[in-house]
């Protein structure tokens, strides 16, 4: 049962556009979420995160918006360089000690 | 400077072996985790510890082992009994369980395959 959804697979946006990840949860007990970045062959970095008591969180070029009532996050790259080009993993932290991540969206950006 | 350190960042073992994934932080976190990577599946826990001397099972544990005899220190076996071992794995930690809304560090990596 996947808790934490990231629907796209990949995504393709050119290079100064707006980049858009979207992440779905299941489970209401969620209430902080991280989003992480992934270049091939190293570990995840941490980029932004956002507890459920707020519905923005912005840090420089990106900004993660969180709509509780539809159990949906989102991460905005704004705007959009070629380094950005990575897999983005949406994650969820589940009674303070367990990280549940999606399955990654991969964006590239296009010069 | 203070991190997470995999060793080795490749490994190849054959058949029915077991190994052991080094991972180590210097950042004086209390919990330890962890995940495998499969293409097209996340990162999804095999092992996570909060405290030395104690750890849980994560979602896949089935075929591993861990120990955390030392909070530095959280070497994971992968054993003969886990069916599909070749995989990329991925040590974290996180500074405090009872500090809330924290995020996990990630360490580079190991990449294991199995011939």
């Amino acid at each position: 049962d996947q808790q934490v959804k990231q629907n796209s697979p990949s995504l393709s946006v050119q290079e100064g556009r707006i980049s858009i990840l979207n992440c779905d949860y299941t489970n209401s007990m969620f209430d902080y979420f991280l989003w992480y970045k992934k270049y091939p062959a190293e570990g995840p970095t941490f980029l932004i995160s956002i507890s459920s008591i707020k519905d923005k969180n912005e840090d420089g070029r990106f900004t993660v918006f969180l709509n509780k009532s539809a159990k949906h996050l989102s991460l905005h790259i704004v705007p959009s360089q070629p380094g950005d080009s990575a897999v983005y993993f949406c994650a969820s932290l589940l009674e303070t000690y367990k990280y549940i991540f999606g399955t990654g969206t991969r964006l590239k950006v296009l010069a | 400077d203070g991190g997470i350190t995999q060793s080795p960042k490749y490994l190849f073992r054959k058949e029915g072996q077991n190994v052991t994934l080094s991972c180590e932080q210097n950042l004086n976190h209390d919990a330890m985790y962890w995940y495998r990577q499969d293409p097209g599946q996340g990162l999804r826990l095999i092992y996570y510890s909060q405290i030395v001397n104690d750890f849980q099972k994560g979602d896949i544990a089935e075929g591993y082992s861990v120990s955390r005899e030392k909070k530095e220190s959280f070497p994971l076996t992968v054993t003969s009994a886990q069916k599909n071992p070749t995989a990329f794995y991925l040590c974290a930690s996180s500074i405090r369980n009872e500090v809330p809304n924290t995020e996990a560090f990630f360490g580079q990596g190991t990449r294991l395959t199995v011939v």
